[in-house]
């Protein structure tokens, strides 16, 4: 059974402050990554995916993977408001015929406090 | 590009009603899911069709979902009859697939079905 843990929240940090968010899957056969930030009543939209081990950065926004710690994270830098949602972790894996399959974990409700 | 397209919107049945959902994937993307989200819950995988052929339906209920993709493009998933644990949104999203892309899934808006 594949599973994406998250801590569900809420984590609350101050505007301009870094907001940092994890979670660990358990499928080592897990091939690459996704978070994606859900707003309230709206469906998933992609923020970043990951493939290799270490940082990879995208605006305000860094991925870190450890595969042989099997972590995940996300770090968001300089806060908004407008950062408030739900962040949701994904684990793929190729699920045969050249397509993929994501697990996704419960996720994380972030509040930016202005 | 048109994004990926479901309808309706909303839903709102009496238990053991049934109930259809339609989904129209990205032009091109060969792969579709049918995801279930509880309120409070990451998206659950349903069915992944790729084309017109099922990849994975182990976690779909049988005795009471079904899906098809037929022409494999747009699809449908039905409930039959409908229980109230089956109130959820239910997501589609539609992929190019690991090799012709990233692997990303694209969602629709969502069917957000009561069932009282």
């Amino acid at each position: 059974q594949k599973e994406v843990e998250q801590n569900s929240g809420p984590l609350s940090v101050p505007e301009g402050a870094i907001a940092s968010l994890n979670c660990t899957y358990s499928d080592r056969g897990s091939q690459s990554f996704f978070w994606y930030r859900q707003y309230s009543g709206k469906s998933p939209e992609l923020i970043m995916f990951i493939y290799s081990n270490g940082d990879k950065e995208d605006g305000r926004f860094t991925a870190q993977l450890n595969k042989a710690s099997q972590y995940v994270s996300l770090l968001i830098r300089d806060s908004q408001p407008s950062d408030s949602a739900t962040y949701l972790c994904a684990a793929g894996w190729d699920s045969g015929a050249g397509s993929y399959q994501l697990t996704f974990g419960k996720g994380t409700k972030l509040s930016v406090i202005p | 590009e048109a994004g990926v397209a479901q309808s309706p919107r909303y839903k709102i049945i009496e238990k053991r009603q049934s109930v259809a959902f339609w989904c129209n994937p990205i032009s091109g993307h060969a792969t579709l899911y049918w995801y279930q989200q509880i309120l409070g819950q990451g998206p659950k995988l349903l069915i992944q069709f790729q084309n017109n052929g099922v990849v994975d339906d182990s976690q779909l209920p049988k005795d009471r979902f079904s899906a098809e993709r037929l022409k494999g493009v747009d699809s449908t998933l039905k409930i039959q009859p409908a229980k109230l644990e089956d109130s959820a949104v239910y997501l589609c999203a539609s992929s190019l697939g690991r090799t012709a892309g990233t692997g990303e899934l694209f969602f629709g808006e969502g069917s957000r079905l009561t069932v009282l």
